[in-house]
Formats: structure tokens, sequence, C-alpha cells
């Protein structure tokens, strides 16, 4: 049972590139979710998903798209870097439909945009 | 408003040394978790805890949800126990988010 997991570990991307961080979990969580992690902000959610082919936005979603055509993937992409995007991102999943059960957190993945 | 605050900020101790960490919560929270995210950047989960008491090895949590804090124990520390512990909670309405503290760093010296 590997739980959550995030691809890549580390990532240097140019102002205006476009990536993906992939993120998966092999514990059939309905609930997945997207944080970003900043000094003196704290973890922020980006977008959250409760079931395949269910996203929505959270509290910073401005510049990041989401997907979830199965339970066990849900991708962030960047669609054109900025250096404001510069963090660590966090997946995360749960059971349910919301954030109300144990969260569970991938090992994060942290982006620098130059 | 939403508001999960921590106690104390900063924490530094001895090996072997015994620590109490505090997480007051609002209303509209609950749900209550401990995080501990370790030197290198990982977020492992410590308790799940609404309410009453869990014990894992030298960690115990304890949630007085009436009360709205919760407490986290750590018995003889060790130095790879160094790290920030966050406690979140369960926020409802549109955003099914967890709102998390602002941590507490703690420093356990050999």
């Amino acid at each position: 049972n590997a739980g959550v997991t995030q691809t890549p570990k580390f990532q240097v991307l140019k102002t205006g590139q476009s990536m993906t961080l992939q993120c998966a979990q092999d514990m059939n969580h309905e609930y997945m979710s997207w944080y970003r992690q900043d000094p003196g902000m704290g973890l922020r959610l980006i977008h959250y998903s409760v079931g395949a082919g269910i996203t929505d936005q959270g509290e910073v979603p401005n510049g990041y798209n989401v997907s979830r055509s199965t339970t066990e993937d849900f991708p962030l992409r960047l669609l054109s870097a900025a250096p404001s995007q510069t963090s660590v991102y966090f997946c995360a999943s749960g059971r349910g439909t919301g954030a109300y059960n144990e969260q569970f957190f991938g090992p994060g993945t942290r982006l620098t945009v130059l | 408003g939403i508001q999960v605050e921590q106690s104390p900020p900063d924490l530094i101790l001895q090996e072997g040394a015994n620590s109490t960490l505090r997480c007051n919560f609002s209303d509209s929270v609950n749900n209550l978790q401990w995080f501990h995210q370790n030197p290198w950047g990982q977020l492992i989960n410590l308790f799940y805890i609404p309410s009453g008491t869990k014990q894992n090895g030298r960690l115990s949590a304890t949630t007085v949800a009436t009360e709205r804090y919760s407490l986290l124990y750590i018995s003889s520390s060790q130095t790879t126990d160094s790290g920030v512990y966050f406690c979140a909670g369960y926020s409802g309405g549109s955003n099914y988010k967890l709102t998390f503290g602002k941590g507490t760093l703690l420093t356990v010296n050999p």
C-alpha cells in the first residue's frame, strides 16, 4: 500500500512554461485535494475533488487546472508558470466527499519558477 | 471566523524531556488532526482525534471538543521528534478544506 504518491519531487521551470504535477493514491479514496505551502501563509487549498469527474476550486485556484478521470489520479496543471507559483505542493486524499475524515498527504513537490 | 491557533510557536528541548503542545480551535472547526512535518518536509499523520484520547508509543493526544482545544503530548523526546507540529481541523462550507494552525517548531537537542 503506497498511500499517496507525488511526482516529481523537485522541479525548476522558467516563467511561461507549463507542467503537470502528478498525484496518485491506492486507498480508493473519493476525496482528493491539492494544497500549496508557503512561508508565513501556511497550507492553502488550490483545488479539490469529491470523486471521479467532479472537481471544484479552493482558496487559490488561479493559474491551476485539475481533472479527475479516475478515482486514483488527480493531476495538477500549471498553465503558464509564474514566479508567484514557487512553492511546495502537497496532494492529499481521504474517505468520503469532504475533508472531514482523516486526510493523508503525499511527500510533496518542491517547485521553483525562475 | 474560522481559527486554529497553536502554542507555543517554538519549543526547544533536551533529549528525554516531555512536552505539551496546544491547539485551540473555533466553533466552525471540527475533526482535529495532528501532523508532524519532518525536516525533509513530509507531512506525517500523527492522530485523527475529533474527541477523546489516543496514544501511539511516546505520543498521545487529547481533544476536548466541547471546550474547543486539543493537546499533543510528547514524552521522552528524541532528536527525531524535531520538526513542525501542525493541528488542522475540518471547516465545512463550500471549500471542504482543512484549516491549519501556524504550527509549533520543535527542536530536540542531543
